[in-house]
């Protein structure tokens, strides 16, 4: 049962760039969450997402960023012009969203961006 | 807003010894309190959780402890090891599946 599948692991992009980070969530799951970590810091909620809809955008940058998870292939985590406050560690989680199965989410393995 | 409240930020505890992270929170929707061990370079695990039906549960070194009324809970390493060496997250969703960290404990156990 492969888990969170994040791709690409490292990314290096060039100020005012497009960085475009993905995820597969695992099998079954249908939500999907991404979130920013800071060199030295915690984990910041950016989106959450199911299948077409977002849920809730509410730690998301207001301009350059934005999220979808289509009906069929990986959600994506788009960051227009990049800066290089944008680097960072990007995970991404996923939860089957079933009361039943519980609350918890799994956890990728990260797209790690750096902004030159 | 910081909706969980984590502390201490780092600890550093000597092998053997107990290691105990804290954590508040302040939105009495929040029902699933679980706790994540990240190391460098990798994404977050996790290791235990709790509801708050119960005031404590452990598995193996790992105990968690649930205080409903005060709306906290806390992570307990009994005899802490080298290998413990993570970071910590604490971590509080509610029915809608929305889930908010803690910002983390820096855990160091020296050999």
């Amino acid at each position: 049962n492969a888990g969170v599948m994040q791709n690409p692991r490292h990314l290096v992009r060039r100020r005012g760039q497009e960085a475009r980070l993905r995820c597969s969530p695992m099998k079954g799951h249908s939500h999907v969450y991404w979130y920013r970590q800071l060199p030295e810091e915690g984990l910041k909620f950016m989106v959450y997402l199911q299948k077409e809809n977002i849920i809730d955008e509410s730690g998301m940058p207001k301009e350059r960023f934005s999220a979808e998870f289509p009906k069929e292939g990986p959600s994506i985590l788009r960051i227009q012009q990049v800066v290089r406050g944008d680097s960072a560690a990007y995970f991404c989680a996923s939860s089957p969203g079933d009361r039943i199965s519980g609350n918890t989410i799994y956890f990728g393995e990260g797209s790690w961006l750096t902004v030159v | 807003q910081q909706q969980v409240k984590q502390s201490p930020q780092s600890l550093i505890v000597q092998k053997g010894g107990i290691s105990i992270i804290n954590c508040a929170y302040e939105n009495t929707a929040f029902d699933y309190f679980p706790w994540y061990q990240q190391f460098p370079g990798k994404g977050p695990a996790l290791l235990i959780a709790i509801r708050p039906d119960v005031s404590e549960k452990k598995e193996g070194r790992f105990t968690i402890s649930f205080n409903k009324s005060a709306k906290q809970f806390s992570l307990h390493i009994m005899d802490s090891q080298p290998g413990d060496s993570a970071t910590y997250f604490c971590a509080a969703s509610s029915n809608n599946n929305d889930m908010r960290f803690g910002a983390g404990t820096r855990l160091t156990v020296k050999p």
